[in-house]
């Protein structure tokens, strides 16, 4: 079945350094992707996606590109700011074998430092 | 819009009672998610409606687990004999009929089982 692999976790940073999150996948069919960001005590929200190869989908400073000869969907910014300190998903959604479901990897947490 | 609203935010229960939990989707939204989300975890698909009709379960939906969808507006989540491997955060989402457009969250449930 599909699956999604993130980069083991948590994470620290400086402020201002470079983040790359790592997120490989596994699907039998053709994909979308997305990353989705948890802030301490709110829901999941999505931060970008993209639902084809070699999309990039951005947000906020953060970036990621469907690379799907490497079946992966990094994630990265440039310079992280404290307030990007939370939980970071990577998802995959498949129609033609999960139907509409998200099949999620298991998060890494993100902490930032002043 | 108020956004996917879950209520309790939090329930505590004794083991072999029965809890149900409610989540109210976007409005305009006819697809509502169930996800369980167990610490340090990401997200495990439970089941899924398009309007009124239940069209996917998960493995992960044991007999104890019944969901409901009367009216295609709010669902109910409902556990029967309460195990303490049912500790959890109990995750809704709500999305539009095209199953690339972005999936939004609710801040979950969180289930105790003691």
């Amino acid at each position: 079945g599909d699956s999604v692999t993130q980069m083991e976790g948590p994470v620290t940073l400086s402020e201002e350094a470079f983040l790359t999150i790592n997120c490989t996948y596994t699907a039998t069919g053709y994909p979308s992707l997305f990353w989705y960001v948890q802030y301490p005590g709110e829901g999941l929200q999505l931060l970008l996606k993209a639902t084809k190869a070699d999309d990039k989908g951005s947000n906020k400073g953060f970036e990621a590109t469907y690379r799907k000869e490497t079946t992966s969907f990094h994630l990265e910014k440039g310079s992280v700011q404290v307030s990007d300190s939370a939980v970071y998903f990577c998802a995959l959604s498949d129609q033609e074998t999960s139907g509409s479901r998200l099949t999620f990897g298991e998060g890494t947490q993100l902490t930032v430092n002043p | 819009d108020t956004g996917v609203s879950q209520d309790p935010r939090h329930k505590i229960t004794k083991r072999g009672q029965n809890v149900t939990f409610r989540c109210d989707p976007i409005s305009e939204h006819n697809r509502l998610y169930w996800y369980r989300q167990t610490l340090g975890q990401g997200p495990e698909f439970l089941t899924y409606f398009q309007n009124e009709a239940q069209l996917e379960k998960s493995r992960l939906l044991s007999d104890r687990f019944s969901a409901e969808r009367p009216k295609g507006s709010f669902s109910t989540l409902e556990i029967q004999r309460t195990e303490q491997g049912d500790s959890a955060m109990y995750l809704c989402a709500s999305s539009t009929r095209d199953w690339e457009d972005e999936a939004f969250f609710g801040q979950g449930t969180r289930l105790t089982v003691v």
